[in-house]
């Protein structure tokens, strides 16, 4: 099963703080889980990846955490600010080099 | 990113018409993908090349055919239209090397393709 399952689809946070989105798989043979970050009229960029044998890894105020027990992984979103206001979403690399993406999460971060 | 471009940005077509969509790259990238954007259905994988004599099918290519015609070129065309192809369609590049680090894939602008 190739897919990813994110959620929340939307999420409204105040500025400072916290954001968090949720990714769920099964198929085993992912090997590698970016987050790319969607402004409106622009194309998905890498925002961050981690590989399925490290647990946490973080750039500035953006977190992964990976289970990869309960086969789980979540970006977490520190000290929100208004320009992280985009859409996000999580993927799985397979197959060397192909990439299944969730559905995506709309972030709005009020002041 | 200015590197990974796409023409046309926005197309309105009408149903039964051919209409293609180009890509082009400058990044020296060996490998192209097409893939369409949906509200609640995220980026989905239409077709995707490792190099200029590679063409492999996605999750959902029926209604779509591609050409690579050089490296820094591809293209995807839908040959007789349909509105449930209405979409956001994105064309992106990743390199080859690096594994098994992550690839990144680069994205273009997009193109809003509009079916009536």
């Amino acid at each position: 099963q190739q897919q990813v399952k994110q959620s929340p689809q939307s999420l409204i946070v105040q500025k400072g703080g916290i954001s968090i989105i949720n990714c769920a798989y099964e198929n085993t043979a992912f090997d590698y889980f970016p987050w790319y970050q969607q402004f409106p009229g622009k194309g998905p960029a890498l925002l961050i990846a981690i590989r399925p044998d490290v647990s946490e890894k973080k750039e500035g105020r953006f977190t992964i955490s990976f289970n990869k027990s309960a086969k789980q992984f979540s970006l977490h979103i520190m000290d929100s600010q208004p320009g992280d206001s985009a859409t996000y979403f999580c993927a799985a690399r397979w197959g060397y080099q192909k990439v299944t993406f969730g559905t995506g999460t709309k972030l709005q971060v009020i002041p | 990113d200015a590197d990974v471009t796409q023409t046309p940005r926005n197309r309105i077509t009408k149903t039964g018409k051919r209409i293609m969509l180009e890509c082009s790259q400058t990044k020296g990238h060996d490998r192209m993908y097409w893939y369409r954007q949906d509200p609640g259905l995220g980026l989905r994988l239409i077709y995707y090349s490792f190099d200029v004599k590679d063409i492999n099918k996605g999750e959902i290519s029926d209604g779509y055919s591609v050409s690579r015609q050089a490296q820094a070129k591809f293209s995807l065309s839908l040959e007789s239209a349909i509105p449930n192809q209405t979409a956001l369609y994105f064309c992106a590049t990743s390199d080859r090397q690096g594994i098994p680090d992550y690839n990144e894939q680069f994205f273009g602008p997009g193109t809003r393709l509009t079916v009536l």
